[in-house]
């Protein structure tokens, strides 16, 4: 059974830091993995996709990579800004089954 | 619409009441999934529409748990008999791809639901 796994659960991080948030799932056999963000209150918006025969995507300041043999990606935020505090969850949809798998998520905190 | 639209946002009702949650989602997008999400908690699979092919109904967690969707279109997702730990918010997504490997997944704001 596939399982998504976040590292850490939360961080903090001064204004201008670079950041990089961890992704772990067991099972390499997958489509795709997405990377969402949640404020709180709100629903998922996604941020990028990387589909299983890619190994990186870019959108502004935000880098997500797969490594699908190792079943890792990271999110790699540059310049943080305190508008980029929120939940970041990722999630793979897995050949064996037909829903998305997420991880719980990292909450991250901008201070200004 | 331009987003997927979830009502009501907001439901609170008495244990044992039923309650139904409406996802409308964007127009001409093929599979449609329910996920719920507990406080502190991850998101919980569980329903999946693709077309016009049978839902995968894997992640239901008890018969009190219904869903339909008509036309391809709107769905419901339907609790009976309603118990505190129903409790959650009742998030929707719908997809353009009604195959495997569904691409871009988009999330309405979620129906949250407090059972008392």
């Amino acid at each position: 059974k596939q399982e998504v796994t976040q590292i850490p659960a939360a961080l903090s991080v001064p204004e201008g830091e670079n950041l990089v948030l961890n992704c772990s799932f067991t099972d390499s056999a997958i489509y795709n993995l997405q990377w969402f963000r949640q404020d709180p209150g709100k629903g998922l918006t996604s941020l990028l996709l990387i589909q299983s025969s890619q190994r990186e995507q870019t959108s502004g300041r935000l880098n997500a990579s797969l490594d699908k043999s190792s079943g890792r990606s990271t999110l790699y935020i540059a310049a943080s800004q305190p508008g980029d505090s929120a939940t970041y969850l990722c999630a793979v949809e897995d050949q064996a089954g037909t829903a998305l798998i997420f991880g719980k998520g990292t909450t991250l905190s901008v201070s200004s | 619409g331009a987003g997927v639209s979830q009502s009501p946002s907001n439901k609170v009702t008495e244990k044992g009441k039923d309650v139904e949650l409406r996802c409308d989602p964007i127009s001409g997008h093929t599979a449609l999934y329910w996920y719920r999400q507990s406080l502190g908690q991850g998101l919980e699979f569980l329903i999946y529409f693709q077309g016009n092919s049978a839902p995968d109904k894997s992640g239901l967690p008890s018969d009190r748990f219904s869903a339909e969707r008509t036309g391809g279109s709107v769905s419901t997702l339907t609790i009976q008999r309603t118990q505190q730990e129903d409790s959650a918010v009742y998030l929707c997504a719908s997809s353009l791809y009604g195959t495997s490997n569904t691409g871009e997944l988009f999330f309405g704001e979620g129906s949250r639901l407090t059972v008392l």
